[in-house]
């Protein structure tokens, strides 16, 4: 089945500078990689997505990018905010269900 | 989006009892899951509840400790077995709607096993 590495697990930044997040999987099959944002206490939210036939798609100042070949994506985040702060998971899909990177808590200092 | 409550939202038991979640979704849904999310961990995915039938367990997780039931496409709950503190955990449902890829997440349940 599908495996998810995601690197690193935390990561401290100073606001206004830009944070990037790696993935790589496992199965080839795999075609839909979202990520997703969690705060303490909440539910995962959908930040982004992107598909296999794409190989980068941006919203506003994140930005997710796929290599296919070497298997591995990544989430930039560009002009942090403090509000930026919370875990952050990556995904595939190669069958029908989710699965998850083991995330990475992001801080963001003012 | 597909809103998606769960009942109850929390709950405290006892180690050896049994507690069954539900997940109600206000819109048809082709597939529902449910993932286990324990205290700083990722999302580990328990199961596919097939509507009609019985659910797909993933590596780990059996039927006899996780029952899962879908009766129609709106509806799904989780019982969780004989109840041990290393169950202490989140439990969310997620749901995929028809024709689209997005998969949201349910609230969760918080289960506290004493």
């Amino acid at each position: 089945g599908e495996n998810v590495e995601q690197h690193p697990s935390t990561l401290s930044v100073q606001e206004g500078d830009s944070a990037v997040i790696k993935c790589t999987y496992s199965d080839s099959a795999s075609n839909y990689f979202p990520w997703y944002k969690q705060e303490l206490g909440k539910r995962p939210q959908l930040i982004i997505d992107i598909r296999s036939n794409v190989g980068e798609k941006k919203d506003q100042r994140i930005a997710v990018t796929l290599n296919k070949t070497a298997k591995h994506f990544s989430l930039h985040i560009t002009e942090t905010q403090p509000e930026d702060s919370a875990v952050y998971f990556c995904a595939a899909r190669g069958g029908s269900a989710l699965i998850f990177g083991k995330g990475t808590t992001l801080s963001v200092s003012s | 989006s597909a809103v998606i409550s769960q009942k109850p939202s929390r709950d405290i038991c006892q180690r050896g009892t049994s507690l069954t979640i539900q997940c109600q979704v206000d819109s048809q849904v082709t597939m529902m899951f449910w993932y286990r999310q324990q205290p700083g961990q990722s999302l580990t995915l328990i199961a596919t509840a097939n509507q009609g039938s019985e659910a797909t367990y993933e590596s780990g997780f059996v039927i006899d400790k996780f029952p899962i039931s879908r009766p129609n496409l709106t509806f799904s709950t989780l019982t969780v077995s004989n109840m041990s503190p290393e169950d202490s955990s989140i439990y969310l449902c997620s749901v995929v709607g028809a024709g689209q890829e997005t998969q949201y997440f349910g609230p969760g349940t918080r289960l506290l096993v004493l």
